[in-house]
C-alpha cells in the first residue's frame, strides 16, 4: 500500500478484554513506531522497533501493554485487561531509517473502553 | 529526560494573515526538531523540519525559526488559508547513531476563517 495502515480504525470494548490492535508500515521502512494520542492531549510514545535490535520498550505504561513485529514488517499492539484509561487513538508510524526522521503515521485506532 | 510545551493551545486567524506557533524545549542536547500537521480523523503528517545546526528553514507559506539559546522554536505560516486549519505539533529529539526519543508538544489547533 501506499501509506501505514492501520486495523482496525475503530473498537469499542469492555473493561477487562484483551485487544489487539494491528499496524501494516510503508513496505521498506525499518523503524515502526506506537504512540498513543489521548483526547486533547499530544502524542506519547509508547515503543519503537528498529530491524532486527531489541525494541525500545520504555513508553509502555504498564506490563498489561505489550507489542510485537514479525518478519520486521507487520506490529501487533496488545493491551490485555483493559482499563477505561486506555481509551485513546493507538498511533502507528513507519520511517525509512529510524531515528525519529521523517515518521508515516497511520490514521489511528481509536480505542473505547466502556 | 526532554520536556516539550507550546504555545498558544488555541489559534483563530483570518484568511490570508499569519499564524506563529512557539515551542520551548528543555533538553539543550536536542538537535532535532520536526512539526506535524494533524487533520480531523488523520494521523500526523511532516509539514516542515529543522536541525540544532540551522538557524531558519522556509518551504513555501511555512518557515520554522530555532533560537538554541533559549531553547525554542516556531512554526510560522503566511498567507494562511482555510486548509492550513489543523492540528500542529511541534517535536524535540536527540538522534546520534542510536534512538532517541521523540518528544512531543500537547498541540495547537488552528482554525482559518474565510
Amino acid at each position: 500500500g501506499a501509506g501505514v495502515s492501520q486495523s482496525p480504525s475503530n473498537k469499542v470494548t469492555e473493561k477487562g478484554k484483551d485487544v489487539e490492535l494491528r499496524c501494516d508500515p510503508i513496505s521498506g521502512h525499518t523503524a515502526l513506531y506506537w504512540y498513543r494520542q489521548s483526547l486533547g492531549q499530544g502524542l506519547e510514545f509508547l515503543i519503537y522497533f528498529q530491524g532486527n535490535s531489541a525494541p525500545d520498550k520504555s513508553g509502555l505504561p504498564s506490563d498489561r501493554f505489550s507489542a510485537e513485529r514479525t518478519g520486521g514488517s507487520v506490529s501487533t499492539l496488545t493491551i490485555q485487561r483493559t482499563q477505561q484509561e486506555d481509551s485513546a487513538v493507538y498511533l502507528c508510524a513507519s520511517s525509512l531509517a529510524g531515528l525519529n526522521e521523517k515518521l508515516f503515521f497511520g490514521s489511528g485506532t481509536q480505542l473505547s473502553v466502556l | 529526560g526532554e520536556n516539550v510545551e507550546q504555545h498558544p493551545s488555541t489559534l483563530s486567524v483570518q484568511e490570508g494573515d499569519s499564524a506563529v506557533i512557539k515551542c520551548t524545549y528543555s533538553d539543550s542536547a536536542s538537535n532535532y526538531f520536526p512539526w506535524y500537521k494533524q487533520e480531523l480523523g488523520k494521523g500526523p503528517q511532516l509539514i516542515i523540519d529543522i536541525r540544532s545546526n540551522v538557524g531558519e528553514k522556509k518551504d513555501q507559506r511555512i518557515a520554522v525559526t530555532l533560537n538554541k539559546t533559549a531553547k525554542h522554536f516556531s512554526l510560522h505560516i503566511t498567507e494562511t488559508q482555510p486548509e492550513d486549519s489543523a492540528v500542529y505539533f511541534c517535536a524535540a529529539s536527540l538522534t546520534t547513531d542510536s534512538w532517541g526519543k521523540l518528544q512531543f508538544g500537547a498541540g495547537t489547533q488552528v482554525v482559518v476563517t474565510p
